[in-house]
């Protein structure tokens, strides 16, 4: 069965500190992982992550896949208050392309 | 780029009425559109994947019937909930993949739309 799991469920920090959020996969004919952030609406994409060791930056935040250990993990620095929200870790099966989610980090960063 | 819009955002219907959400990709052409529907505090749970021209392929649970998806153009989906219970009520979320270039591969989310049956 196709699963992905996050941990930790849910993290509270001040801002400032650097937080690092776990995705791990068994997804069937995987094609790639990708990161959402969600607040109070739809997810709003992050990255894609296809090939093993190549790490994707953005600002503050970047992301990494390992392929061997079907695992990937999403780092933020510098948090700030603005980076509170649910991050969703995603498999994506195949040529079809559906996503298979994770229950979500809840990241909570306090002032 | 890579747009995707919802409507209406939020409805409130009574129990017995039937709902219609549409999805839309504004600036670029989506092959398959996904809809999904969340609860609270709960993950994205993939209620069915529509490809346009085709019948939508829905996931074990989902009554095909009582969620009718069509797929009428590469650039709009709908979503009509037939019969409205107040158990249906939730937070339903469209995503579309794009036909060419970079937005084959990654799904962009629409906005939601917040369903109450009263």
């Amino acid at each position: 069965e196709d699963k992905v799991v996050q941990s930790p469920l849910s993290l509270v920090v001040h801002e400032g500190d650097t937080v690092t959020l776990n995705c791990s996969y068994e997804v069937t004919n995987f094609r790639s992982l990708l990161w959402y952030k969600q607040e109070k609406k739809a997810p709003t994409f992050l990255f894609m992550l296809t090939s093993s060791g190549i790490e994707k930056k953005s600002g503050r935040l970047s992301s990494i896949l390992d392929k061997k250990e079907l695992f990937s993990i999403l780092n933020i620095t510098a948090t700030q208050t603005g980076d509170s929200a649910i991050y969703l870790c995603a498999g994506r099966l195949g040529s079809q392309g559906n996503l298979i989610f994770g229950k979500g980090t809840k990241l909570s960063v306090k002032p | 780029g890579a747009v995707v819009s919802q409507h209406p955002s939020r409805v409130i219907c009574k129990s017995g009425t039937s709902v219609k959400i549409e999805c839309r990709s504004l600036d670029f052409q989506a092959t398959t559109m996904f809809w999904y529907r969340q609860f609270p505090k709960q993950s994205l749970m993939l209620m069915a994947t529509s490809n346009e021209g085709s019948k939508a392929t829905y996931e074990q649970g989902v009554e095909k019937d009582k969620f009718l998806i069509n797929h009428a153009s590469l650039t709009l989906s709908t979503l009509t909930v037939t019969s409205a219970h107040p158990e249906d009520s939730s937070f339903y979320i469209c995503s579309a993949r794009g036909l060419t270039g970079a937005s084959t591969d990654t799904q962009y989310f629409g906005p939601g739309t917040r369903l109450t049956v009263l």
